[in-house]
């Protein structure tokens, strides 16, 4: 079965950091990019960062770039969110998922959307 | 920075047929974004529904189809059932590595 698994959240003071992880199971995972959504409470989904197979490219959005940094380790199929500098405004649901793509034969399909969804795990920011 | 535009909300009667949009602040939405809609459920992680415009993930119903329709993604959904009330968000792609989120719309089935 194919599962992603976040762990890492709480709640930290403003200005804190914090480690998201996110455990990939039941496919290939260094063959697939991963991203990063999140979701303050009553609030709509919003797309955070991406990073590529093999952890060289990586993308944020606006609100989180020079404070968060997506990173991946392909041996422990382990993708990680490194949080810094957090505010209120950062606390949400963090949901890690798997960029959906086809990977077999020769030609690799990226579709650009998510495929597959973890449960999320929850970032409270507050003194 | 970009945003990407949905209705609030829409109400649909069971059986009925409901058409979901998303469309930018500027410009047109093509198949060049590769469009994507999810649907949540309060206290759920998403589900995918429909990628690359108009495929449908596996495991959805077919009651769900995505399209372009003028300048905008659409989700359509053909014979609504109580269990399609949800939210629902697209994301578009917006090129060098940036997705965005729609504002999503909330779907209520009576």
């Amino acid at each position: 079965e194919v599962q992603l698994v976040e762990s890492g959240g709480g709640l930290v003071q403003p200005g804190g950091s914090l480690r998201l992880s996110c455990a990939a199971s039941g496919f290939t995972f260094s063959r697939y990019w991963m991203h990063w959504v999140r979701q303050a409470p009553g609030k709509g989904l919003v797309w955070v960062s991406r990073i590529d197979s093999d952890g060289t490219s990586t993308t944020y959005t606006d609100s989180v770039k020079g404070r968060f940094t997506i990173s991946r380790d392909n041996a422990k199929n382990t993708l990680y969110l490194q949080m810094n500098s957090l505010s209120a405004e950062d606390t949400a649901v963090y949901y890690c998922a798997r960029l959906g793509a086809n990977l077999e034969g020769a030609t690799r399909k990226y579709y650009n959307c998510m495929d597959v969804w973890g449960e999320g795990t929850t970032v409270t920011v507050s003194s | 920075q970009t945003v990407v535009t949905q209705e609030p909300s829409f109400s649909v009667s069971p059986g009925g047929t409901v058409t979901l949009t998303c469309g930018l602040s500027s410009g047109s939405v093509s198949s060049s974004h590769y469009p994507s809609w999810y649907q949540q459920t309060p206290g759920q992680a998403p589900r995918t529904l429909i990628y690359t415009t108009n495929t449908r993930s596996s495991g959805v119903p077919g009651r769900f189809s995505g399209s372009i329709l003028g300048n905008k993604a659409a989700l359509t959904i053909t014979g609504a059932q109580a269990d399609d009330e949800s939210d629902y968000y697209c994301v578009l792609y917006m090129g060098s590595g940036i997705y965005v989120f729609g504002t999503g719309t909330k779907v209520t089935v009576l």
